[in-house]
């Protein structure tokens, strides 16, 4: 069973704040990870992806990888009111019969205060 | 370009009888998924397809159906429906190729049945 947990929120951090959004995941071969966000009533949307260890930006997101210790985190910097949804984890195994499937995590809800 | 549609956007079933939920996308990608979201349990994986003609169950596939009619389209199938496939339903599609798997949603169906 390949497992991905997430902090179990809800998250709420005030207008421009740094918001952190973490990710485990068990299957230690594991390729790829996706950080999918989710408003309200509406499907998911990729925001980052990451494959190689260390950081990766884009604009206001960073996200960061440690495969030593499957781990991969979200960082959402200066966040906003319309930041505020709920951040999917997702994990690709990347190989075998599982080509192309993701698992995902229950997600965590971020809420952005003004 | 749509992107990846379903249809229909609501319904409501009794118990017992059966529906079938359309799903097709235009980006001429080999794999598609049928994924159900219930309240605080992320994403479940109920079957998907590698490629047309293949199919393979997720996590969840017992009272589903499925047929990778095409390229384009693959339909989910509940033959006797149970409260319990109360749900919100997506779909989604994804090109193969190393290491971005990156899936693209559909807008989703939500199914009450009763």
């Amino acid at each position: 069973q390949k497992e991905v947990e997430q902090n179990s929120g809800p998250l709420s951090v005030p207008e421009g704040a740094i918001a952190s959004l973490n990710c485990t995941y068990s299957d230690r071969g594991s390729q790829s990870f996706f950080w999918y966000r989710q408003y309200s009533g509406k499907s998911p949307e990729l925001i980052m992806f990451i494959y190689s260890n260390g950081d990766k930006e884009d604009g206001r997101f960073t996200a960061q990888l440690n495969k030593a210790s499957q781990y991969v985190s979200l960082l959402i910097r200066d966040s906003q009111p319309s930041d505020s949804a709920t951040y999917l984890c997702a994990v690709n195994p990347g190989r075998g019969s599982t080509l192309g499937r993701l698992y995902f995590g229950r997600g965590t809800q971020l809420t952005v205060w003004p | 370009n749509a992107g990846v549609t379903q249809t229909p956007k609501f319904q409501v079933l009794k118990t017992g009888q059966s529906m079938t939920l359309q799903c097709a996308q235009d980006m001429n990608h080999n794999s598609m998924y049928w994924y159900r979201q219930d309240p605080g349990m992320g994403l479940r994986l109920i079957y998907y397809s590698a490629s047309e003609g293949t199919t393979d169950k997720g996590e969840v596939p017992n009272g589903y159906n499925v047929s990778r009619l095409n390229k384009r389209e693959f339909s989910l199938r509940l033959e006797s429906a149970a409260p319990s496939q109360t749900s919100v339903y997506f779909c989604a599609s994804s090109e193969e190729g190393v290491p971005n798997y990156e899936q693209y949603f559909g807008p989703g169906t939500r199914l009450t049945v009763t």
